[in-house]
């Protein structure tokens, strides 16, 4: 069974630029959480879907959104972004919502100059 | 609040010297607690998930236990490739997120 892919993997932007990033569930996996991940801060929950809907919701500021499409897929984006954005973003799915065992994908790695 | 506190920050040890790492929690109702493993630039990895105190799984070197309090992480005669950040987290009962702890970095010299 293929495992969770984000894409993509490396991405380079510049301020007030905005990004998107896309997540991909293990096959039959209905729930996809997006982490921020920062030396500082560590491991952060942004927000949750589930079979399309954003079920639970971090403290993150409103320029990170989210959607999820009907396949599962996801794609996490962020606007304006600052130089505090730049951090390794991971997306992690489950297969009955984020109650169960979350599995997580390599990441993005976003720098923001 | 839910808290997660894991200690020690760093760990070195000497290639087959058994060890143990802590997580310390505070949750209004535990639903689960979960370890994870991750190498340098790669996404955690599961390990186990515990539900309830008294239980306890293993994974080659690897057993994790459950207290109402925290949780340990126990290494047997770990290899250099268990180098690691070790990675736990709760989830509550009343909410769906996970809350990790700022892990614990292993080191494993041969």
């Amino acid at each position: 069974k293929a495992g969770v892919t984000q894409t993509p993997r490396y991405l380079i932007k510049t301020r007030g630029q905005q990004v998107t990033l896309s997540c991909s569930p293990i096959s039959g996996h209905r729930s996809v959480s997006w982490y921020q991940q920062t030396p500082g801060q560590g491991l952060q929950f942004l927000f949750e879907y589930f079979s399309e809907t954003q079920r639970n919701k971090g403290n993150f500021p409103g320029r990170f959104s989210g959607r999820q499409f009907s396949n599962s897929r996801s794609e996490m984006n962020v606007s304006t972004l600052e130089l505090g954005d730049s951090a390794l973003y991971l997306c992690a799915s489950s297969s009955l919502g984020s109650t169960d065992t979350q599995y997580f994908g390599p990441g993005t790695r976003l720098t923001v100059l | 609040e839910d808290q997660v506190t894991q200690s020690p920050e760093a760990l070195r040890l000497q290639e087959g010297e058994s060890s143990s790492l802590n997580c310390s929690y505070t949750v209004s109702g535990l639903r689960g607690l979960f370890w994870y493993r991750q190498d340098p630039g790669k996404g955690p990895e599961f390990l186990f998930t515990l539900y309830s105190a008294g239980e306890e799984k293993e994974k080659e070197r690897l057993k994790a236990t459950l207290t109402k309090k925290e949780s340990f992480l126990h290494i047997t005669a770990p290899k250099p490739e268990d180098s690691a950040t070790y990675l736990c987290a709760v989830q509550a009962r009343n909410n769906n997120d996970m809350r990790f702890g700022a892990g614990t970095r292993l080191t494993v010299k041969p």
